[in-house]
């Protein structure tokens, strides 16, 4: 069974650009999660979805981050205008229902120069 | 919010040897996960606990939840190099719809040949 995959895999931006990092869940996994782990730190929910709706977004920065699974499938994090406080690791993460057992991707390692 | 304060922060110890961490919250929580993070890639899903007093093995690595349900801890028997990484607790509470997951902070393990 293929795992998370997440795209790109590194990425290295000035200050005020924009990016965005692409999450293609487990088959067949309705739920999708994007976390931010800043260094030395566990991963912090960003934002949570049931198939293509959003359940939890109340951690998600919303001036400058958004996200979206239009088909209930794969999934984009998008940052406009990123800060250097953004550089961290963000993991796509996707589980069968809203179950505990979630599954990781590899994750995009971000750096905001 | 939630907040679980993981100890230790890091280990050294040598193979063959035994370790041990833990997690308290300050908050209930009605599951318990405990991931290993290796360099570069996602955290990995290796014990998941249910209910309070579990005591759940998956090879040479034993967790059990709390009593309190407001703790949890890990035990790796026999070290061996392999078993070098990241690991972090994590603790889920239901809020509606939603299930959120809280990490700890994370204990660095270092294995001495």
């Amino acid at each position: 069974e293929a795992g998370v995959a997440q795209s790109p895999r590194y990425k290295i931006i000035e200050k005020r650009q924009s990016v965005a990092f692409w999450c293609n869940p487990i088959s067949g996994h309705a739920t999708l999660y994007w976390y931010q782990q800043i260094l030395g730190q566990g991963p912090k929910l960003l934002i949570q979805f049931q198939n293509n709706g959003v359940v939890d977004d109340s951690q998600l920065p919303k001036d400058r981050f958004s996200a979206e699974r239009l088909k209930g499938v794969d999934s984009t994090l998008k940052i406009q205008p990123a800060k250097l406080e953004d550089s961290a690791v963000y993991l796509c993460a996707s589980s069968p229902g809203q179950g505990d057992e979630q599954y990781f991707g590899p994750g995009t390692r971000l750096t905001v120069t | 919010g939630q907040q679980l304060n993981q100890s230790p922060q890091s280990m050294f110890i040598q193979e063959g040897e035994d370790v041990s961490m833990n997690c308290t919250s300050s908050s209930i929580f009605n599951t318990w996960l405990w991931y290993k993070q290796d360099p570069g890639e996602g955290p990995v899903l290796l014990i998941a606990l249910y209910k309070a007093g579990e005591l759940t093995s998956n090879g040479r690595l034993t967790a059990q939840f709390g009593i309190t349900r407001k703790d949890s801890f890990l035990n790796i028997s026999a070290s061996i190099p392999s078993d070098v990484g990241i690991y972090f607790c994590a603790g889920s509470f239901s809020s509606g719809s939603a299930r959120q997951l809280t990490f700890g902070s994370g204990t660095q393990l270092t294995v001495l040949p």
